[in-house]
C-alpha cells in the first residue's frame, strides 16, 4: 500500500532563516506531488506541483521554493523566512489523472517569530 | 480558479440534514471532497468524474451537474463525527493541477 511521509511534525523558526520541508511516498511510482499551505483557519492554497523528476510548477510568487531531486521526494525549501510564511504545510502525491484522490501527509505546522 | 462553496459555516444538531455547495467558474472534469479535523490532513471522501454522477457511502452523499460546473454534498443525519472542515477540490482537465473549494466549517452539536 502507498504511504507518504512528511517531517517535521512541528517547526519554529526565526525571520530570515532558512527552510527545508521533506516529503516521500512510499508503495507508487512517478505520482504527482504537490505542497499545500493553510493559514490559520483558512483554505488550501496551491504552492507547488511536480509530475516528474526536476519539474517543478509553481502556483503563487514568493519566497519559497521546491525541488524533486528523486521521484517519490518533495522538498519544500526558502533561504530567508517571512512572519507570513507561518502556517499548516501539507504535502500530497496523486496518480496521474484527473480521477485520482489527493492522498496526504500529516503536514507540518511552521511557526515563524 | 478557486471553486467557491457556500455556506462558509453551518452548526447543525445531531440528526439534522446539511447541504454544502461548490461552484466553478471554470469548467469541471472531476469533483472531489475532503474531510478536515481541525489540527489534521484533509481526508479523501468521494469523487464525481461524470455530470449528473451521484455517489454515497454511510450517510455521506453528493451530486455533479456538469452543466452548471456545480456539485453538492449532501449529509444526512448527521453525527458528531461529522464535524469539520469540508472542501470540494477539482483537477485540471490534464489532472496535474488540483484546485480546492473555499472550505464550509460544519460543527454538529449534541
Amino acid at each position: 500500500s502507498q504511504t507518504i511521509h512528511q517531517w517535521p511534525a512541528t517547526l519554529v523558526q526565526p525571520v530570515g532563516s532558512p527552510l527545508s520541508l521533506e516529503c516521500t511516498v512510499e508503495g507508487t511510482s512517478n505520482p504527482n506531488l504537490y505542497w499545500y499551505r493553510q493559514a490559520a483557519g483558512r483554505g488550501l492554497q496551491l504552492l507547488f506541483y511536480s509530475v516528474g523528476i526536476g519539474q517543478i510548477s509553481s502556483e503563487v510568487p514568493q519566497n519559497l521554493s521546491a525541488s524533486r531531486p528523486q521521484d517519490r521526494q518533495f522538498i519544500l525549501s526558502s533561504k530567508k523566512l517571512l512572519l507570513s510564511d507561518s502556517g499548516f504545510y501539507l504535502c500530497a502525491w496523486s496518480g496521474i489523472t484527473y480521477n485520482s484522490p489527493l492522498h496526504f501527509g500529516n503536514g507540518t505546522r511552521l511557526t515563524v517569530t | 480558479q478557486q471553486p467557491v462553496q457556500s455556506p462558509q459555516a453551518v452548526i447543525l444538531r445531531e440528526g439534522e440534514d446539511a447541504v454544502i455547495n461548490c461552484s466553478s467558474s471554470k469548467a469541471l472534469y472531476s469533483v472531489h471532497w475532503y474531510r478536515q479535523k481541525h489540527g489534521e490532513a484533509p481526508v479523501f471522501l468521494m469523487i464525481l468524474l461524470k455530470g449528473g454522477e451521484q455517489k454515497g457511502h454511510d450517510k455521506i452523499s453528493a451530486s455533479f451537474n456538469e452543466k452548471k460546473q456545480q456539485s453538492s454534498l449532501y449529509l444526512t443525519a448527521s453525527q458528531l463525527s461529522y464535524s469539520g472542515t469540508y472542501f470540494c477540490g477539482t483537477a485540471s482537465n490534464t489532472g496535474n493541477q488540483f484546485y480546492f473549494g473555499t472550505g464550509t466549517s460544519l460543527t454538529v452539536i449534541p
